[in-house]
């Protein structure tokens, strides 16, 4: 397996604007987990899906955030309007609750708002 | 959950042995004591678990008292490689799949 595929890895967008970043899991994983990591709130749980079902968003920080797991295969999650202080790097992992104690992170989303 | 303590950076040479102390005062019964690792520009990666005594890997090994209010990750020979933030998570996968809450880390530093 290829491990946790996001993208875009860099996304460069003027405030006000959607954004959306994408996830696919890897396969067979039952649980999704979205991150966003900045430097001063270091790396923070927004949101997580166990079998494509959101279980808890209550680190989602505004309603201008959503995420959505349509099937087990993909995730997003979307930032509409986005602003400067959204700029982080989002981190989308997975894992088989029951089988392994691991997590597998992707390699990230560089969002930069300006 | 519980909450964890750890040192905010840790400075050591190649070839010593590194050792992490993490406190959790607050554990429960049913949780786990894991250890992530993540380099600049990626996303964490899984060392190591433990409930309780020791557990050995290729990686690293985890001291856990007998209470458990606290744990060590002990890392081998560091090399240059080995700089990078160390988080200890408190509760996690096995807990009905329970949250994977991130504190602020440990920033090692190896140096030559």
């Amino acid at each position: 397996d290829a491990g946790v595929i996001q993208s875009p890895r860099h996304e460069v967008t003027e405030m006000g604007q959607e954004v959306t970043l994408r996830c696919k899991p890897i396969s067979g994983h039952d649980y999704l987990f979205w991150y966003r990591q900045t430097m001063m709130r270091g790396l923070e749980l927004l949101i997580y899906f166990n079998n494509n079902v959101p279980i808890d968003d209550s680190g989602m920080p505004e309603d201008r955030f959503s995420a959505k797991m349509p099937n087990a295969s993909f995730s997003t999650l979307k930032i509409q309007p986005s602003e400067p202080r959204d700029s982080a790097v989002y981190f989308c992992a997975s894992s088989l609750v029951g089988s392994t104690p691991e997590a597998f992170f992707g390699q990230g989303t560089r969002l930069t708002v300006v | 959950l519980a909450k964890t303590t750890q040192p905010i950076s840790m400075d050591s040479y190649e070839g010593q042995e590194v050792n992490i102390t993490c406190s959790h005062n607050n554990i429960a019964t049913n949780d786990y004591i894991t250890w992530y690792q993540q380099f600049p520009s990626q996303g964490p990666r899984f060392i190591i678990q433990g409930y309780k005594t020791k557990v050995t890997n290729e990686v690293a090994s985890l001291f856990i008292p007998a209470d458990r209010k606290s744990s060590t990750l002990s890392l081998p020979r560091v090399s240059l490689s080995d700089t990078a933030v160390y988080y200890c998570l408190v509760g996690g996968l096995y807990n009905q799949g329970g949250k994977l809450i991130f504190g602020q880390g440990t920033e090692l530093s190896v140096k030559p």
